[in-house]
């Protein structure tokens, strides 16, 4: 069975300041997908950014950035000149492909804190 | 453009009463799952259709039962509730071309 492990239950930033946030999977599957996800406290679960595992080049949206390391199975995100409006809980969460209907496995979630 | 739709958003229950969890989606996509969130442990899946008219277990099934009504709705049952599914629930849905879930807005149980 596959596995994602966040190691950072929370973490704290100062506004402007760069973070980034862990997240490392274990699984057998050569063809899988990545994604980390934005929990507010609205609840509301939003998609922050994705990555396919046979892509080299490292995801991007915006202020949004993934180190991706597939032989170390290592999934970080960055996020650049936080933003009070980042405070959230985030998760990692791992799909095998091939197009299989048994949904994400999702870490355990790290909450970030930003100091104003 | 409503995307996934959840109800009810809060409920509270007493032990052993039984409660049916709503899911609709109008995005036609083919899988849709249900997932409970629980301080500090993340998302896990309780069951998931792969398609209309199909239903499978998934990490946490105990005590619930499902049904695929339709391509759009998936109910959630709690036939006798226990003070240990008090969490928040999730549906969502996707396509199966690996699109991301796409989540409802969660409904907060409680169970005294």
């Amino acid at each position: 069975a596959q596995t994602v492990t966040q190691s950072q239950p929370e973490m704290s930033v100062q506004e402007a300041e760069t973070v980034t946030l862990s997240c490392t999977y274990d699984t057998s599957e050569s063809d899988y997908y990545l994604f980390w996800y934005k929990q507010p406290p609205s609840r509301q679960m939003i998609l922050v950014i994705r990555q396919e595992a046979y892509k080299q080049q490292n995801a991007t949206e915006n202020r949004f950035s993934v180190n991706f390391q597939k032989a170390a199975k290592s999934f970080s995100l960055k996020i650049s000149d936080s933003q009070l409006g980042d405070a959230a809980m985030y998760f990692c969460a791992y799909r095998r492909g091939g197009g299989g209907a048994d949904g994400l496995t999702f870490g355990k979630g790290t909450h970030l804190i930003i100091q104003p | 453009n409503a995307g996934v739709t959840q109800t009810p958003k809060f409920q509270v229950l007493k032990t052993g009463q039984s409660m049916t969890l709503q899911c609709a989606q109008d995005m036609n996509h083919n899988s849709m799952y249900w997932y409970r969130q629980d301080p500090g442990m993340g998302l896990r899946l309780i069951y998931y259709s792969a398609s209309e008219g199909t239903t499978d277990k998934g990490e946490v099934p105990n005590g619930y039962n499902v049904s695929r009504l339709n391509k759009r709705e998936f109910s959630l049952r709690l036939e006798s509730a226990a003070p240990s599914q008090t969490s928040v629930y999730f549906c969502a849905s996707h396509d199966r071309n690996n699109s991301p879930l796409h989540f409802g807005n969660g409904t907060r149980l409680t169970v005294t």
